[in-house]
């Protein structure tokens, strides 16, 4: 089954604890993206990435980093969380050359304390 | 102003109305249109692209007005399973530079 899957699904942690939320996909595809959603301001993007080894930053890349060291694997990483980081995560994929449909993962629920 | 900009709505409408909701663009340059589905705690999804022409799937009819810079999503003889919230969301140039609006809250009821 198509599918991108992110991990931790539910994570409660607290200020400064270096956590990753993985995130891997079978479609093998080159574009891979993360999203944070918080309520009264949409998707906003983090970071993403057109192929193995290449990353960009999004909108809000502030606090976070990734890597894109396989084709299927973007890990997101938050070095020292703080409380604003708390939000709903998203993980996308597509191929390079889309119309625009992205394909995302479940969500990962984050909440620091 | 924000870049994409949707109604919160909620909007309540009984099974089997029609319901058309809008979404406004700021950035005249944006290339591609599409609406995307996301029920409640889940992933959005997309549901369909918008044409310049306007295009239609079902009961989901979805037109663009550049001159206006605005798309709309009319869906036609609700369901219960339509509820959900409705993300516009634009291209704003260059690969993959998706905004996304806040979305639009729909309920139907029986």
């Amino acid at each position: 089954e198509a599918q991108v899957t992110q991990n931790p699904r539910y994570l409660i942690t607290v200020t400064g604890k270096k956590l990753t939320v993985t995130c891997s996909q079978n479609m093998n595809h080159e574009y891979m993206s993360w999203y944070r959603q918080d309520p009264g301001l949409g998707l906003r993007q983090i970071y993403y990435s057109m192929n193995v080894e290449v990353t960009d930053k999004g909108d809000v890349p502030e606090g976070y980093k990734v890597s894109r060291k396989e084709k299927r694997n973007f890990p997101l990483i938050l070095e020292s969380p703080s409380p604003n980081q708390t939000s709903l995560y998203f993980c996308a994929s597509s191929f390079r050359d889309n119309t625009g449909e992205l394909f995302f993962g479940e969500g990962s629920r984050l909440t620091v304390l | 102003r924000k870049e994409v900009e949707q109604d919160p709505g909620p909007f309540n409408v009984p099974e089997g109305a029609t319901v058309a909701f809008n979404c406004t663009y700021s950035n005249s340059a944006s290339q591609s249109f599409f609406w995307y589905r996301q029920d409640c705690r889940k992933e959005p999804k997309l549901l369909m692209s918008v044409y310049s022409s306007g295009n239609e799937d079902g009961r989901f009819t979805a037109q663009l007005n550049r001159a206006s810079q605005y798309i709309s999503l009319l869906i036609r003889d609700s369901k219960l399973s339509d509820s959900a919230t409705y993300l516009c969301v634009v291209n704003k140039g260059g690969f993959q530079k998706l905004v996304f609006g806040t979305g639009t809250r729909l309920l139907v009821s029986p």
